[in-house]
């Protein structure tokens, strides 16, 4: 079946250390995200790619990185910058990026600080 | 003003209810209307994407007012599987998806 893989489920981080959220996709969608969810608070994005090999910053961009080198493929590292990292993380991704399609969501990764 | 605002609720009703949500935007130029889906700890999914003329799906109805800058969403006939949080999503005015807004969500609780 086609869908979202995003591992993993439950994610640890200490102090100082970068971590790195994966998200995979086989739906075949040129467009993916990246969101962050606070309880009680909307999902906010934290970056955007519309194709392989580009991505550009979404609201809350600073204290994360990604990468996109293959179409399947947006891992999201969030790095030692990001001073309050505790959230669920939801990948989603869409056909093309137009603002009328559905998004497609992976069960997000819940992370929290040790 | 936040760009999209939702009653968070918690809106607890009993089975077989009728429940009303409205979710009010602030930018004039939206295009586009979505009623998203979501379970505790769960992946957001779609319910329903919101027309003009207003849309129905079985026991849910979607109503936008343009006038007043809000949203509907109407479920007749509530059921315990309903409950959820619903999302309010509407895009900045603009094509791309990654100016869609998403509200906080309101909390439907349906009780035997």
């Amino acid at each position: 079946d086609g869908g979202i893989t995003q591992s993993p489920k439950y994610l640890f981080r200490k102090e100082g250390q970068n971590v790195t959220l994966s998200c995979e996709q086989n739906l075949n969608h040129d467009a993916m995200y990246w969101y962050r969810q606070d309880p009680g608070q909307g999902l906010r994005l934290i970056y955007y790619s519309q194709i392989v090999n580009d991505f550009q910053k979404g609201d809350i961009a600073e204290g994360y990185s990604v990468s996109r080198e293959k179409k399947e493929s947006f891992p999201l590292t969030v790095t030692s910058a990001q001073k309050n990292p505790t959230a669920f993380y939801l990948c989603a991704s869409s056909i093309s990026g137009d603002v009328t399609e559905k998004l497609f969501f992976g069960s997000g990764t819940q992370l929290s600080v040790l | 003003r936040k760009e999209v605002e939702q009653d968070p609720g918690p809106f607890n009703v009993p089975e077989g209810a009728t429940v009303a949500f409205n979710c009010t935007y602030s930018n004039s130029a939206s295009q586009s209307f979505f009623w998203y889906r979501q379970d505790c700890r769960k992946e957001p999914k779609l319910l329903m994407s919101v027309y003009s003329s207003g849309n129905e799906d079985g026991r849910f109805t979607a109503q936008l007012n343009r006038a007043s800058q809000y949203i509907s969403l109407l479920i007749r006939d509530s059921k315990l599987s309903d409950s959820a949080t619903y999302l309010c999503v509407v895009n900045g005015g603009k094509g791309s998806a990654r100016q869609l807004t998403f509200g906080s969500g309101t909390q439907l609780t349906v009780l035997p």
